[in-house]
């Protein structure tokens, strides 16, 4: 069974220009969450999809992001425009617990490093 | 609100020895899940371990043990005869399903590094 995948595994891009980050969650996954990792810092959670629809975006952190999860499949993170704060490792996740579990065990990709230079 | 304390931010141990690292949260709730996860340099986060507020006895899962102290709020991850392998980012994290915000929160993380 395929893990989730991330993709790219780093971009780097300057100041202004737009990037796209994707994410295919484990087959079958209903949640899906977007967190960030500036360095040295703690993992930030973003967003939080539970099929197409958006459960929870208190996370992201201005109207230059912007996340889609078109037919509850995989997942993009649009940054437009990417200014230098948006730096970091992007982390997807996905889990297949449903309603009110504590043990909601996260799958998680191994990140896109985004360099804004 | 919620939030997870990790007050290490680097640990450095002697290969086969047994190392503690700390974890500290807060929540309002009764009903909560804490985690650990490591990361190892390749990037990618692993699930070590899981203890539920509920649960009686702390968790274990190979040499991983879970020092559940629901009083303090702390949830130390013990790693006992520390092996090369074990240098990477650990992250604890919890989840509070019945908050309006449910979703798993994680600290800064713990960078152990094992001298052999």
């Amino acid at each position: 069974e395929a893990g989730v995948t991330q993709f790219p595994s780093h971009s780097v891009i300057e100041k202004g220009q737009t990037v796209t980050l994707r994410c295919d969650p484990i087959s079958g996954h209903d949640n899906l969450y977007w967190y960030r990792r500036v360095m040295g810092k703690e993992i930030k959670f973003l967003l939080h999809f539970v099929k197409e629809s958006k459960q929870d975006e208190s996370g992201m952190p201005n109207n230059r992001f912007l996340a889609e999860r078109t037919g509850g499949t995989y997942s993009t993170l649009k940054v437009q425009p990417a200014e230098l704060e948006d730096s970091g490792v992007y982390f997807c996740a996905s889990s297949q617990v449903r309603g009110f579990a504590t043990n909601e065990k996260l799958f998680f990709g191994s990140g896109t490093q985004l360099s804004v230079l | 609100a919620q939030k997870i304390t990790q007050t290490q931010p680097g640990m450095f141990v002697q290969e086969k020895e047994a190392v503690t690292l700390d974890c500290t949260y807060d929540t309002s709730d009764q009903s909560y899940g804490l985690f650990w996860y490591k990361q190892p340099s390749s990037g990618e986060m692993i699930f070590l371990i899981y203890q539920g507020s509920y649960d009686e006895q702390n968790a274990t899962e190979g040499r991983y043990s879970l020092n559940f102290q629901k009083a303090r709020k702390s949830a130390n991850l013990v790693i006992s005869a520390s092996q090369l392998g074990d240098s990477a980012m650990y992250f604890c994290a919890m989840r509070e399903p019945y908050s309006s915000a449910s979703k798993i929160i994680f600290g800064s993380g713990t960078r152990l590094s094992i001298r052999p």
